[in-house]
């Protein structure tokens, strides 16, 4: 069965510290892997997407890994900001299908206090 | 940012009422999809569309409908709606490899 973990489910930390979100996947044949950033009542915004081939990837203060063999990906937070705060969910897409479907995680709220 | 839009934001309604939840890209994308989610939960795809003319039901079965009669427009319509529909309604049109997501309907059903 194709599915999507996520841990932790929630997560406080202080504004300034870093932080890192993890993801298990067994969606086979496996496409690409998202991760997502959900403000509370928004719509996800993209963060990142990495294809089997790539190991790392950076957009500004976030930086995502991925390691294919063992179907993991982690989302790392540098230098915490309020505004992080949000819902930051992995989502992983198979390429055994036209549409390309997609496998959501929970997500993992944060918190960032000042 | 993206170009999709969704109608109303918010939309508080009694039972048996008819509704339509409105999406609309600019981006020329064939794919369009519709999402409920739940508070906490993850997404569920309910309808998806591959072009004018084409949709298909996703995984989450759903009393809603859809249609695609303009490729910029993909709307939802519930004919008589029921307290088990309430839930936010995500719209999200697709450029492959990304899906970009609209920002959301929170539908409530007294």
């Amino acid at each position: 069965k194709n599915q999507v973990e996520q841990s932790p489910q929630s997560l406080i930390i202080l504004e300034g510290k870093n932080c890192t979100l993890q993801c298990n996947y067994t969606v086979s044949p496996f496409s690409n892997l998202r991760w997502y950033k959900q403000d509370t009542g928004r719509g996800p915004v993209s963060l990142t997407i990495m294809t089997f081939s790539e190991n790392t990837k950076s957009n500004r203060r976030y930086t995502a890994t991925l390691d294919a063999d063992t179907k993991q990906s982690s989302l790392h937070i540098t230098a915490s900001q309020l505004s992080d705060s949000a819902s930051y969910i992995c989502v992983v897409s198979d390429r055994g299908s036209t549409l390309g479907r997609l496998y959501f995680g929970r997500g993992t709220q944060l918190t960032v206090w000042p | 940012e993206a170009d999709i839009y969704q109608t109303p934001r918010y939309l508080v309604i009694g039972t048996g009422k008819k509704i339509t939840l409105e999406c609309s890209q600019t981006m020329g994308h064939d794919k369009m999809y519709w999402y409920q989610q739940d508070p906490g939960m993850e997404l569920h795809l309910i309808h998806y569309s591959y072009g004018v003319n084409s949709t298909e039901k996703g995984d989450l079965s759903s009393e809603s409908t859809v249609s695609r009669i303009r490729t910029e427009h993909f709307p939802l319509t519930l004919e008589s709606a029921r307290p088990s529909h309430t839930s936010q309604y995500l719209c999200a049109s697709s450029g492959s490899p990304e899906q970009f997501f609209g920002p959301g309907t929170r539908l409530t059903v007294l």
